[in-house]
């Protein structure tokens, strides 16, 4: 079984702020790890994905996630968030099986 | 590339009615997969495919059915429509197990 929990349905920063969105999984094989970003009314855009290998995945728009075995987590950052990075973030897992399960995911919100 | 086409973009059906939601990719990727999204509920899996002529059941698969004839499309039918079936449809493909999906633009029902 694998199950994925984003911590905070709703998080809030300041333009030129940090952003960090936190991910925890649950997965009885190494997993695969992926972040998704969707923007108002459109589907979903795959930011980063982490496989195997370098535990640190660089992704699009500045973003980033460190895969930690330990922690079962896999959380995203970006070091100053801009307005147009406002959106729905979510987390998903693939433990090995044809499909991915998806967190519930985070909004994001960014204030000038 | 069209990447993933679902057809319509949105829909009003009648209790008891059914209909189709169209699927289409042309990227030749093996798998596919139909997700419903609700307000803090994430992604979740109606049904999925791992190749022609194959499919299977997801989270979520009452009161839906699909078929793979073909790689390319996948459509997925609501045989009698209900309120609860109310949401946003996406169809999303991927070359193979470990990868990241591509997801369609969606589809918003609404069931009255």
């Amino acid at each position: 079984a694998q199950s994925v929990t984003q911590l905070g349905s709703h998080v809030s920063v300041s333009e030129g702020a940090l952003v960090l969105l936190r991910c925890n999984y649950s997965s009885s094989v190494p997993p695969y790890l992926f972040w998704y970003v969707q923007y108002p009314n459109q589907g979903l855009q795959l930011l980063l994905k982490y496989t195997t290998g370098a535990t640190l995945v660089k992704g699009i728009n500045g973003f980033e996630a460190e895969f930690k075995k330990s922690e079962t987590s896999f959380h995203l950052t970006k070091p100053s968030a801009h307005m147009s990075d406002a959106a729905e973030y979510f987390c998903a897992v693939s433990g090995g099986y044809s499909t991915l399960t998806f967190g519930k995911g985070t909004m994001l919100l960014v204030s000038p | 590339n069209a990447g993933v086409t679902q057809t319509p973009k949105f829909q009003v059906l009648k209790t008891g009615q059914s209909m189709t939601l169209q699927c289409a990719q042309d990227m030749n990727h093996e798998y596919m997969s139909w997700y419903r999204q609700d307000p803090g509920m994430g992604l979740r899996l109606i049904h999925y495919s791992v190749g022609a002529g194959i499919t299977d059941q997801g989270e979520v698969p009452n009161g839906y059915n699909v078929s793979r004839s073909t790689t390319e499309d996948f459509p997925l039918r609501l045989l009698s429509a209900a309120p609860s079936q109310t949401s946003v449809y996406f169809c999303a493909s991927k070359v193979g197990r470990y990868y990241g999906y591509t997801f369609g633009s969606g589809t918003r029902l609404t069931v009255v």
